[in-house]
C-alpha cells in the first residue's frame, strides 16, 4: 500500500467551484506539503504544515487554503477555481528524525483542470 | 535564499549511451542536495541524496552524483542509459534543520533506440 495517498487522482472542475484535494499518509511523519507542478515551472511550494498546528504559507498561496486534520491529513482547498490553477498538485511529507533530513516522500499526484 | 538552475530542459541520449545531468544550486551554506526522477504519470522518487561526506554518491537505479562546491554542482550521472530511464529529472537543494526544499525546473530525459 502506498504510504502518501491523494484524492481524488483526477479532477475537472469550473471557474468558481470550491474544490478540495485530500492527502493521507501513513509514514507517521510531523511534515507535510502541498506543492503544484507545472510545465517548464518545476514544483513551487503552496503550503507546509511543520506540525497539526503549524501551518505556513509558501512561494504561491494565494489562492489556496489549507487544514490539518489530524498528523496524518492534510487537506488544500481552491475555495474559488480559476483557470489558471489547472496543474499537477503533489502532497509531499517528510522526517527528519529518520536521519534523512528534508528527504520527502511524494503521493502520486491530482491532475486538476478548471474550464 | 537558496535556489537551484536545471540548464537543460530538455535531452535526448541514445540507448546504452552515458547520461550526464546538470545542476547548479545557490545556498549560503552546506545545503543537502537531491536528485529525484518523476516517470510519466507518476510521483517523485528519490535517486539519491548529499548531506555531508564523500562527494561522489550513489543512489538508485544505477545513478550516481558529484557534489563540487567549488562549481555549486551536483550533477547526475549514468554510464549507460536504459530506454525505462525516460523521465523528468529534478534537481532539489533543502536547507539544514528547515525542512523546505527547493526545486529545480526539471530536465525531460528521452531515451532514443
Amino acid at each position: 500500500d502506498a504510504d502518501v495517498t491523494q484524492t481524488p487522482r483526477n479532477r475537472i472542475t469550473k471557474t468558481g467551484k470550491r474544490i478540495m484535494l485530500e492527502c493521507s499518509q501513513t509514514k507517521g511523519h510531523d511534515r507535510m506539503y502541498w506543492y503544484r507542478q507545472d510545465p517548464g515551472l518545476g514544483l513551487r511550494l503552496i503550503y507546509y504544515s511543520f506540525d497539526v498546528k503549524d501551518i505556513n504559507k509558501g512561494e504561491i498561496s494565494d489562492g489556496y487554503s489549507v487544514s490539518r486534520q489530524a498528523q496524518a491529513k492534510f487537506s488544500l482547498s481552491l475555495e474559488s477555481a480559476i483557470p489558471n490553477q489547472t496543474a499537477l498538485y503533489f502532497c509531499a511529507t517528510s522526517d527528519p528524525r529518520q536521519g534523512a533530513y528534508n528527504e520527502q516522500f511524494f503521493g502520486p499526484g491530482t491532475r486538476l483542470t478548471v474550464l | 535564499a537558496q535556489s537551484v538552475t536545471q540548464p537543460d530542459i530538455h535531452i535526448t541520449v541514445s540507448e546504452g549511451a552515458s547520461l550526464e545531468l546538470r545542476c547548479n544550486y545557490s545556498y549560503g551554506a552546506t545545503p543537502y542536495l537531491f536528485w529525484y526522477v518523476q516517470s510519466p504519470g507518476q510521483g517523485l522518487q528519490l535517486l539519491l541524496k548529499y548531506f555531508s561526506g564523500d562527494t561522489l554518491v550513489q543512489g538508485i537505479k544505477g545513478f550516481e552524483a558529484e557534489f563540487k562546491r567549488s562549481q555549486s554542482s551536483f550533477n547526475l550521472r549514468k554510464p549507460s542509459v536504459h530506454w525505462s530511464d525516460a523521465a523528468e529529472y529534478f534537481c532539489a537543494v533543502g536547507s539544514r534543520g528547515y525542512q523546505k526544499v527547493t526545486f529545480g525546473i526539471g530536465t525531460k530525459l528521452q531515451v532514443i533506440p
